[in-house]
């Protein structure tokens, strides 16, 4: 069974970094085809897409937040760490991860339109 | 720029269908953008539900129901949800993938009457 669970801080000060840690079991990202996504939802509004890394650890920003976004994974770990610097109230979101790759038969192939499963999310409030 | 436009709310009665609506605008060749649903109800985190080529053909995930389909024609994408349930109410959104970067519609909140 594939699951993800995002963590981080419940709070965090502006201009501060943030640092999210996606933990996954059922799947190993050093597996050919296979990438994880990081996607937040600030309350009330629209999910946004953040960052995506590939098993060959490829990395895809959005252009909007890439100034201010990292990703990497650390594969033993089984975990995909995002961190976002210069943080303001804007930042405050559910941030979520999600396997980002379509898995046939043993066979993955990472595929940016199918973010599936989910992980549970956590929520980041910004503020001093 | 590719954009995904939906309407913010849906609603319908309980056992009846419903469409829901994503425009996709901007990019070029649009005929050959697939499409993906992804599902949020209350209190719960997003799930996927399928991925609608350009040619409107779909592909569901594992667990989603029958009753959900996508189709699409040209720049506009569509959900169908037949015989709704009470769990039917929830955020829907579009998502698509352009210029190496995903983008998600504004969504829709469907209310199961």
């Amino acid at each position: 069974q594939v699951t993800l669970r995002a963590s981080g801080p419940a709070l965090v000060k502006p201009t501060q970094t943030l640092t999210l840690t996606c933990t996954f079991s059922g799947f190993s990202l050093n597996l050919d085809g296979m990438c994880v996504s990081w996607i937040r939802q600030p309350p009330g509004k629209a999910l946004e897409w953040l960052a995506r890394i590939d098993w060959d650890d490829d990395k895809h920003y959005n252009p909007s937040r890439k100034t201010r976004l990292t990703i990497s994974k650390e594969t033993s770990k089984k975990q995909v760490v995002l961190t976002l610097t210069n943080v303001d109230p804007g930042d405050t979101a559910t941030y979520y991860c999600a396997r980002t790759a379509r898995c046939v038969d043993g066979d993955c192939f990472c595929d940016p339109n199918w973010i599936d499963p989910w992980g549970q999310g956590t929520l980041v409030i910004v503020s001093s | 720029q590719v954009v995904l436009t939906q309407s913010p709310s849906a609603s319908a009665s309980l056992g009846a269908s419903v469409k829901i609506t994503c425009t996709r605008t901007g990019g070029h060749n649009s005929d050959s953008y697939a499409i993906a649903w992804h599902q949020k109800q209350p209190e719960k985190g997003p799930r996927f539900l399928m991925r609608v080529t350009g040619e409107g053909i779909h592909d569901k995930a594992d667990g989603t129901p029958d009753r959900f389909s996508g189709s699409s024609s040209g720049p506009d994408h569509y959900l169908t949800i037949s015989g709704l349930q009470s769990e039917d109410e929830a955020d829907y959104y579009c998502q698509t993938w352009a210029s190496d970067s995903v983008i998600f519609g504004g969504g829709t909140r469907l209310t199961v009457l």
